[in-house]
């Protein structure tokens, strides 16, 4: 079965620099996601992306905060200035369309830690 | 106000028992999707069921079941005959039309064991 996939597993970055997390959605979906999760906490909503933009942000999404599909199979999150509260497990899904009934599919997240 | 709740932050049932999972939801939009997640302690976030809001049957997917009553506002996901690879969290998440199509609104979850 085709899922999301997400790499790397686990990144490990100083306060301050800059980190790509990168994810490659299901090949026929079209909407893609990224979430985050703190640790003990709920998974929040970041950014949705189709036909090459954002279509819709959260508040959480501010400029240190970025995404591209640089080519037709890899999606990216890009975090600069990182800091400590970025520490989080960050999901990147996919969904074939944007209508309620269709399900997003998840990868399997990539944890960071700022240390 | 939350949309999504979820009031069991830990449960517990005996191996191969039935256990129900409860979520209630918030929304004025007629068209809504809700799903269920799973979520091990490795950390990866599994689709398990779906169930959408002008659907008259409840989902079923295996041994998950989606009790769905529309006008109480919830969707309690049932698992039948538990076992020990259950363990883990489960959200219950949304999809409406409120402040945009695009996301998943979800619980804060709940975590289950099975006991053996």
């Amino acid at each position: 079965e085709p899922e999301v996939t997400q790499t790397p597993s686990h990144q490990v970055t100083q306060m301050g620099q800059e980190v790509i997390l990168r994810c490659v959605p299901i090949s026929n979906h079209l909407y893609f996601y990224w979430y985050r999760q703190i640790l003990g906490q709920k998974v929040e909503f970041l950014v949705s992306f189709y036909n090459n933009e954002i279509s819709e942000k959260s508040e959480i999404f501010d400029d240190q905060f970025s995404v591209e599909r640089p080519d037709g199979s890899n999606f990216t999150l890009k975090i600069r200035s990182t800091k400590l509260e970025d520490s989080a497990m960050y999901f990147c899904a996919s969904s074939v369309g944007q209508h309620v009934h269709q399900p997003q599919h998840f990868g399997d997240g990539t944890r960071l830690s700022i240390l | 106000a939350q949309k999504i709740t979820q009031t069991q932050p830990g449960m517990f049932v005996q191996e191969k028992e039935a256990v129900t999972l409860d979520c209630t939801y918030d929304t004025s939009d007629q068209s809504y999707g809700l799903f269920w997640y799973k979520q091990p302690s490795s950390g990866e976030m599994i689709f398990l069921i779906y169930q959408g809001s002008y659907d008259e049957q409840n989902a079923t997917e295996g041994r998950y079941s989606l009790n769905f009553q529309k006008a109480r506002k919830s969707a309690n996901l049932v698992i039948s005959a538990s076992q020990l690879g259950d363990s883990a969290m489960y959200f219950c998440a949304m999809r409406d039309g409120s402040g945009g199509y695009q996301k998943v609104t979800f619980g804060t979850g709940t975590k289950l064991q099975v006991i053996p």
